[in-house]
């Protein structure tokens, strides 16, 4: 089975914060993306990438980048965390075929206070 | 754009009635459609999906039919479970779409009581 996983469950961090959430899938799929889910607003793309050092802008980039240094791993990186950023994060992997379902990480949960 | 429309739950159903979810979507290709179940504390997981007109996909007893006449894929269970309570979402993938992108409906809450 496919395995992504995130490398944290919960986060907590303050106004201003350089935030890393990281991704790992181990199933060398080219595409990876990062979504964030709200209430009431379902699932939002953030930023997705289709290769190593590549990266292509979502629907809400903005507050956001993200690092591909290597096929497996895919960062969001939140330059100053703000408090509108609080929000579960979800990363997805993808194999390049068209069809192809998301496999997708239990999720990270990021509170800024 | 392409855009997927979900009924708003929550949807509240006894154990063992007859679960409909409705799903119709836009695009400007030929998409290919999902349904997404969210069980709680966890990531979403692939439900079922089809490829095509009249496909039929079909998992743990949901099935859904790609109606393109209708542009819909409404997500059916004939007895659910008190197990199937979860956030369900559609979505679709457009062959047009650039890196070969999902899009979400905003996703409904299905809670099952005993």
């Amino acid at each position: 089975d496919v395995k992504v996983t995130q490398s944290s469950r919960y986060l907590v961090k303050r106004t201003g914060e350089k935030v890393f959430l990281e991704c790992v899938q181990d199933m060398d799929h080219e595409n990876m993306f990062w979504y964030r889910q709200d209430p009431g607003l379902g699932l939002r793309l953030i930023y997705f990438s289709y290769d190593v050092k590549m990266k292509e802008k979502g629907d809400i980039p903005e507050g956001y980048s993200v690092s591909r240094e290597k096929k497996e791993r895919f960062s969001l990186i939140l330059e100053s965390a703000s408090t509108n950023q609080t929000s579960m994060y979800l990363c997805a992997s993808r194999v390049d075929i068209r069809n192809s379902p998301l496999h997708f990480g239990n999720g990270t949960r990021l509170t800024v206070t | 754009g392409d855009s997927v429309t979900q009924m708003e739950g929550p949807v509240t159903l006894s154990e063992e009635a007859c679960l409909t979810i409705n799903c119709t979507y836009t695009a400007t290709g030929y998409p290919s459609l999902f349904w997404y179940v969210q069980y709680p504390g966890e990531g979403l997981q692939l439900l079922l999906k089809a490829t095509k007109a009249d496909d039929k996909g079909s998992n743990k007893g949901f099935e859904a039919t790609y109606r393109k006449e209708t542009t819909s894929f409404h997500l059916e269970k004939g007895s659910v479970q008190v197990s199937d309570s979860a956030v369900y979402f559609c979505a679709l993938s457009d062959q047009d779409n650039a890196g070969n992108m999902l899009t979400f409906g905003g996703g409904t809450r299905l809670m099952v009581k005993p």
